[in-house]
């Protein structure tokens, strides 16, 4: 079975810039596999952040921004804020027509 | 306003059947994809299946096909999550959202807690 990987943990300073990856055990992640984000805060339910590779879902900060690095999809952080503290998951979209997550990325704002 | 409300936690005993339910409003029910994700205690997200709702078309991942049974209810807007023998690992955080195109939640409902224990 495909896995999607993702860094296990990310630190960066308040006001600072992160960029999370996800790719591909095997290949590269292209718009194809419609990459989407998430973030989840310990007992929450996950928020959708970014879909279709680079659109911000509706109220989410234009600090958050997708898109396609090299052979990976990627969300960048611009300005990183302490409510930022979260964990970061990815999914990609594929062929066979089921999602897959990525093992998920803690970033941690200090 | 999109909104998504799962049925309350659960407490049941190995070997008990156990269906979960998910009711959509705001949107047209029929026309948009549910999907369904577990989480374990302390671990990440599992993309369990999908079920396109106007004429219950499912697809599963290779992880959980044959271990539940996903379904909706057009008539009611509800869309379901089943287990016919649970297992003390199927212990979880279960969340179903709506999967905008057949690819990527958007909306996500509050979570149903299972937890199975004899």
């Amino acid at each position: 079975q495909t896995v999607v990987t993702q860094e296990p943990s990310f630190s960066v300073s308040p006001g600072g810039t992160v960029t999370l990856t996800c790719g591909l055990s095997s290949g590269s992640v292209s718009t194809s596999y419609y990459p989407s984000w998430y973030q989840q805060t310990p007992g929450q339910a996950p928020r959708t952040l970014i879909y279709s590779t680079d659109t911000r879902s509706s109220g989410v900060p234009d600090r958050f921004s997708g898109s396609i690095l090299g052979n990976k999809a990627a969300l960048t952080i611009t300005g990183a804020q302490a409510d930022d503290e979260s964990d970061y998951y990815c999914v990609l979209y594929m062929s066979s027509g089921i999602s897959v997550f990525g093992g998920g990325t803690k970033v941690t704002v200090l | 306003e999109v909104q998504l409300v799962q049925s309350g936690a659960e407490v049941k005993k190995p070997g008990e059947s156990l269906k979960i339910s998910c009711k959509g409003s705001g949107y047209s029910f029929t026309t948009y994809w549910i999907g369904w994700v577990r989480q374990m205690p302390g671990k990440g997200l599992e993309w369990m299946g999908i079920v396109y709702p106007g004429d219950s078309d499912t697809r599963y991942s290779p992880s959980f096909q044959g271990q539940v049974t996903i379904s909706a209810d057009k008539s009611i807007d509800t869309a379901y999550l089943q287990w016919n023998s649970l297992k003390a690992s199927d212990s979880a955080m279960y969340y179903c959202a709506r999967w905008y195109g057949g690819n990527s939640g958007d909306h996500w409902g509050q979570g149903t807690l299972v937890t199975v224990s004899s």
